[in-house]
């Protein structure tokens, strides 16, 4: 089944403790996002990557990494968490730029 | 910068009736796409419709269809003979063609349907 797998699913943490989420999809994507959801504001891009160790940052990369050393996948790191990143992370990947992206099931993050 | 509005936070439609979910957008760019991702309760991201700025044709997806509106940088959702299933958030959205997978959303609009 072609999908977007993303882990953990749900997450609680402290200020400072490092962390990854792990994204990977299975549908061989070029392109590949990361999300944040917080209400009243809807989605906003924090990081993508067109490709295999080609990244750039989205609307806001404050407080994250990326990295993509293999194409499926795709993982966000919050090197020192703080509670302004508690939030519902997407990961989304598409064929190509202008393709529909298809998002992961969402990992809730609580940053205490 | 490209920005995507939702002035409606919430509606209600009662079930088999339509209801219109409004969505404007401002970019100076002339090749683009628009799309409409619903998110139930689940919190799933699934995508309802798409449309190419390009074609003057709206585009129809079963009990779904737009009224896009590019001069007037609108793009209105309609949904019709609602279902119970239908009662979700549901969001714009905007990517320009010439930027690789940035897609601008809006904040949202949630929708009830009632017996």
């Amino acid at each position: 089944e072609a999908q977007v797998t993303q882990n953990p699913r749900y997450l609680i943490t402290v200020t400072g403790k490092k962390l990854t989420v792990t994204c990977s999809q299975n549908m061989n994507h070029e392109y590949m996002s990361w999300y944040r959801q917080d209400p009243g504001l809807g989605l906003r891009q924090i990081y993508y990557s067109m490709n295999v160790e080609v990244t750039d940052k989205g609307d806001v990369p404050e407080g994250y990494k990326v990295s993509r050393k293999e194409k499926r996948n795709f993982p966000l790191i919050l090197e020192s968490p703080s509670p302004n990143q508690t939030s519902l992370y997407f990961c989304a990947s598409s064929f190509t730029s202008s393709g529909t992206q298809y998002f992961g099931p969402g990992t809730r993050l609580l940053v205490l | 910068a490209q920005t995507v509005t939702q002035s409606q936070p919430e509606m209600s439609v009662q079930e088999a009736e339509t209801v219109t979910l409004s969505c404007t957008y401002d970019t100076s760019e002339s090749d683009y796409y628009l799309f409409w991702y619903k998110q139930p309760p689940s919190r799933q991201m699934i995508l309802v419709i798409r449309q190419e700025a390009y074609k003057q044709q709206n585009a129809t997806e079963n009990r779904f269809s737009v009224n896009f509106q590019k001069a007037a940088k609108s793009f209105s959702l309609k949904i019709s003979d609602s279902q119970l299933g239908d009662a979700a958030m549901y969001f714009c959205a905007y990517r320009y063609t010439g930027t690789a997978s940035k897609l601008t959303f809006g904040t949202g609009t949630r929708l009830q349907v009632t017996l």
